[in-house]
């Protein structure tokens, strides 16, 4: 079964900061790995789709990394505004075999502050 | 990219009534529809998988004959939760995507429905 682990839980950073968050997952045996942000009270968005075969994607000022061998991957968000305040939930598939089913970690709450 | 609606956004209930929430693919046919559940300040959780034309497969612990999920079409699915209870007072989101159960495609994700039974 796969378990999807977020740290840190949340996070306040003052404006113009660079800053990491953290996604680990059980089961490497993953064909993709997604970044959502959530604002609160609303549904996702998707910010990267990581494919297995990838080691980083790049969107603007966000760059995620996967390293399956151990169960690993990284959001780093690049001079930090205070509309990047949200909810970042990395998710990963139940295994390679189970379809698309996605395994959601319970996210990190972002605060950028002015 | 694609997108998918939900219908209602909000839904204030009476404790034993039924509720039904919409989820539409609005510019793809969904073959395959997600229904999640998220508690304030929680993840979500998968509740149940549904594909076109067939039954819905649901998550351990997802009672059935209380969340009923249709997916009639390529572009509806619908979840009707049946004589709702203040416990079943949450967050609904559903994800569609295109191809089959194996595919590998990306899941594009509703707005969600916040649900309030009182």
């Amino acid at each position: 079964k796969q378990e999807v682990t977020q740290i840190p839980a949340a996070l306040s950073v003052p404006e113009g900061e660079n800053l990491v968050l953290n996604c680990s997952f059980t089961d490497s045996a993953i064909y993709n790995l997604q970044w959502f942000r959530q604002d609160p009270g609303k549904g996702l968005t998707s910010l990267l789709l990581i494919q297995s075969s990838q080691r980083e994607q790049t969107s603007g000022r966000l760059n995620a990394s996967l390293d399956k061998s151990s169960g690993r991957s990284t959001l780093y968000i690049a001079a930090s505004q205070p509309g990047d305040s949200a909810t970042y939930l990395c998710a990963a598939p139940a295994g390679e075999t189970s379809g698309s089913r996605l395994t959601f970690g319970e996210g990190t709450q972002l605060t950028v502050n002015p | 990219g694609a997108v998918v609606s939900q219908h209602p956004s909000r839904v204030i209930c009476k404790s034993g009534t039924s509720v039904k929430i919409e989820c539409r693919s609005l510019d793809f046919q969904a073959t395959t529809m997600f229904w999640y559940r998220q508690f304030p300040k929680k993840s979500l959780m998968l509740m149940a998988t549904s594909n076109e034309g067939s039954k819905a497969t649901y998550e351990q612990g997802v009672e059935k004959d209380k969340f009923l999920i249709n997916h009639a079409s390529l572009t509806l699915s619908t979840l009707t939760v049946t004589s709702a209870h203040p416990e079943d007072s949450s967050f609904y989101i559903c994800s569609a995507r295109s191809g089959g159960l194996y595919n590998q495609e990306t899941q594009y994700f509703g707005p969600g429905t916040r649900l309030l039974v009182l």
